[in-house]
C-alpha cells in the first residue's frame, strides 16, 4: 500500500530564507508526483509536477526533485516572502487513477 | 477558459440527510475525480469518472455515488449522512485518464453535519 509522508508537518522561517521541504513514499511504482499549495480553506493549486522519468522541474522561484529509486521528492522555494505562507501538499499518482496525498507541511514565512 | 468549478461552496447538513455536491470540469476535460479532505489531513480519493463510467474507487461506502454527465460536469451524493462526512470536498479534472497530463483542482465544498 503505498504512503506518502511529508516532513516537516511544520516550518515557520522569517522571510529571505530558502527553504526544502520533503516528501517520501513507500513504492517507487509512481507514474508523476505533484506538489501543491493549499490556502486555509480553499482548493489545491497545482505546482509543480514531475514525470517518473524526470528528476526535477522548476517554475520560478520553486524547484521540485525526485528520485524514485529511493523514494524521495524534495520541495525548494528561493527567497521566502509573506506570500508563500500555505500548505504544501505532495502527491503520487498510480496508473491512470487516483493521486495519494501526504498530510502536508503548513508554511509560515513571517516578515 | 474557465477552470474548475463547484457549487456550493458551503453546505450544512443534518445527521442522516443526503446531499448533492456539484462539479464543472475545466473545459475539455473529460476526467473528473472526487476528494474527501478533513481538517489537518491531506484529501483522500473517492472515486473517478471517465467518459460517465465510474473508473476507480477509493475506500468509501456505497452511500457516497456519483455521476459524471455528457458535457463532463460530475455530481457527488452522499446519502445518510455522518459526523464524520464533515469534511472539504474537492473536485479535480484533467484532460485524459492516461498520460503525462495534470489534475486541476476546484475551490471545493465545505460540507458541515451537525
Amino acid at each position: 500500500k503505498q504512503e506518502v509522508t511529508q516532513i516537516p508537518a511544520a516550518l515557520s522561517v522569517p522571510e529571505g530564507e530558502n527553504l526544502v521541504l520533503n516528501c517520501s513514499f513507500t513504492d517507487s511504482a509512481i507514474y508523476n508526483l505533484q506538489w501543491f499549495r493549499q490556502d486555509p480553506g480553499k482548493g489545491l493549486t497545482s505546482l509543480l509536477l514531475i514525470q517518473s522519468s524526470q528528476r526535477e522541474q522548476t517554475s520560478g522561484r520553486l524547484n521540485a526533485s525526485l528520485d524514485k529509486s529511493s523514494g524521495r521528492s524534495t520541495l525548494y522555494i528561493a527567497a521566502s516572502q509573506p506570500g508563500d505562507s500555505a500548505t504544501y501538499l505532495c502527491a503520487v499518482r498510480l496508473d491512470t487513477d487516483k493521486l495519494i496525498f501526504g498530510t502536508g507541511t503548513r508554511l509560515q514565512v513571517f516578515p | 477558459e474557465t477552470g474548475v468549478t463547484q457549487s456550493p461552496t458551503h453546505l450544512i447538513k443534518t445527521r442522516g440527510q443526503q446531499v448533492t455536491l456539484r462539479c464543472s470540469s475545466q473545459s475539455g476535460h473529460n476526467t473528473v475525480s472526487w476528494y474527501q479532505q478533513a481538517l489537518g489531513q491531506g484529501p483522500q480519493f473517492i472515486f473517478q469518472y471517465y467518459r460517465e463510467e465510474e473508473n476507480g474507487r477509493g475506500n468509501f461506502p456505497p452511500r457516497f455515488s456519483g455521476l459524471q454527465f455528457p458535457n463532463y460536469s460530475s455530481e457527488l451524493n452522499v446519502n445518510a449522512l455522518e459526523l464524520d462526512d464533515s469534511a472539504l470536498y474537492l473536485c479535480a479534472s484533467s484532460l485524459a485518464l492516461i498520460g503525462p497530463y495534470e489534475q486541476y483542482f476546484g475551490p471545493g465544498t465545505r460540507l458541515t453535519v451537525t
